[in-house]
């Protein structure tokens, strides 16, 4: 059983537009990160969000922790080609990080 | 370079061998967590230790499955009589609070 559930699983976008990508469960957490990941490499942290309504910005990226703490999103403007990778949100609790089912992202220039 | 090292990166084995990852983690952070992950699709927990504590173990850790943190520092993962549904990429994690960073894996192949 996937406790988060990401949506979309598969996406593909030309270089310029924007998109969001959707984590979402029926649990609570007390903190949610999200990573991106290059084949044949581990997951590269961008960002923890702890409280519920949270919003951060890095660069290009927001994220964002839903006002419940069940759910995130992660919003990516004017995507380029390096923004290319496996996005993945990892929720804590108890002692432990529960991975989404991931959202593979292809940036074609 | 997130400061978490595995060892080897690449290990191609023949079914029924044994074989030994090695992670060493952020110094200062006490949890150390293993997963694996299959092409795709998001890393599945394996263990976690807490120093030298192996405080949760997932039903995935079969019995020919052991891992190991002596004195709080590196952890091995050892698996045993390798079938080839254990190719994958196996993860080390290390973590001080709520945030964890990822080694860069160890990719094992059982043929």
């Amino acid at each position: 059983t996937q406790l988060l559930e990401q949506s979309p699983q598969f996406l593909s976008i030309q270089e310029g537009e924007n998109l969001t990508v959707y984590c979402n469960s029926s649990s609570v957490f007390s903190s949610l990160q999200w990573y991106r990941q290059e084949p044949g490499e581990g997951p590269v942290l961008l960002v923890t969000v702890v409280t519920g309504g949270e919003v951060k910005k890095l660069k290009r990226l927001t994220f964002q922790f839903g006002d419940a703490r069940k759910d995130s999103s992660l919003h990516i403007t004017a995507a380029q080609p390096g923004d290319t990778g496996l996005y993945l949100c990892a929720g804590f609790r108890g002692n432990q990080f529960y991975f989404g089912t991931g959202t593979s992202l292809t940036v074609i220039p | 370079d997130t400061g978490v090292s595995q060892d080897p990166r690449h290990k191609i084995t023949k079914r029924g061998q044994n074989v030994t990852f090695r992670c060493d983690p952020i110094s200062e952070h006490n949890r150390l967590y293993w997963y694996r992950q299959t092409l795709g699709q998001g890393p599945e927990f394996l263990t976690y230790f807490q120093n030298e504590a192996q405080l949760e173990k997932s039903r995935l850790l079969s019995d020919r499955f052991s891992a190991e943190r002596p004195k709080g520092s590196f952890s091995t993962l050892e698996i045993q009589r390798t079938e080839q549904g254990d190719s994958a990429m196996y993860l080390c994690a290390s973590s001080a609070v709520e945030t964890q960073y990822f080694g860069p894996g160890t990719r094992l192949l059982v043929l």
